[in-house]
């Protein structure tokens, strides 16, 4: 059981919205520490979609936006495409912990 | 632009070794610790181990601490990952992955990923 919980799956149509929620406590989000988004498309390398809570790296759209409260974070994408179709991943230091932070478990994302 | 090209995976029995390769181009390698991070069949991201950038300093996760060891060769531009003693639990691919500043999260750049199996 990963210490960031995110839901297994979401699906949308094309130019919905949806959101994918990281659920984590008060040794990790909770505690203020930054939460980052990955993308991973089946055979690309992973990439980096959001940093810092809401922060988007070069190059990747706005489409895609974050947002952290309390002990949680979000992810949401809007206008869905059919190339959002990937696993998605939250990310964070953790204060209990070593290492270079938690994952949280992955949301699979289903363009319907 | 960077890249980050694994080598090295395939398939090996239990007990036995693979060496995993990396080999950094695009930024100065010498300036950002690097990691390994994994993804086994049907489970999430797993870090593995993280190298500082003179290589004086690794980690591990428990999962493969005295098993595992973290290299560079900052001549080379390329770390590795020694993995001695597989399992079949640590079939995956494995990612080699940058630093977004130093030793500082986020991970900004991933390879792809080379893939390993431990089976008998």
């Amino acid at each position: 059981q990963s210490v960031l919980t995110q839901p297994p799956s979401v699906s949308g149509a094309p130019g919905q919205r949806v959101t994918i929620s990281c659920t984590g406590s008060s040794s990790n989000i909770g505690a203020g520490y930054n939460v980052y988004w990955y993308q991973l498309l089946p055979g690309t390398a992973p990439r980096l979609l959001i940093h810092d809570n809401n922060n988007r790296p070069s190059g990747v759209p706005d489409r895609f936006s974050g947002s952290r409260s309390g002990t949680s974070a979000s992810l949401a994408i809007t206008g869905l495409q059919a190339e959002d179709e990937a696993d998605y991943y939250c990310h964070s230091y953790d204060s209990s912990l070593s290492g270079p932070g938690v994952f949280g478990g992955g949301t699979k994302l289903t363009v319907l | 632009e960077v890249q980050l090209l694994e080598s090295g995976g395939g398939s090996v029995q239990p007990g036995g070794s693979l060496r995993l390769s990396c080999a950094a181009s695009g930024f100065t390698f010498t300036n950002y610790a690097m990691s390994w991070v994994r993804r086994a069949p049907g489970k999430g991201l797993e870090w593995v181990s993280v190298i500082s950038v003179s290589g004086t300093n690794t980690y591990y996760a428990d999962s493969v601490k005295g098993r595992f060891t973290i290299s560079r060769d900052n001549s080379m531009n390329t770390v590795y990952l020694q993995m001695n003693s597989l399992r079949v639990e640590d079939t995956a691919v494995y990612f080699c992955v940058k630093f977004a500043e130093g030793y500082l999260l986020p991970f900004d750049y991933w390879g792809q990923g080379t893939l390993v199996t431990v089976s008998s």
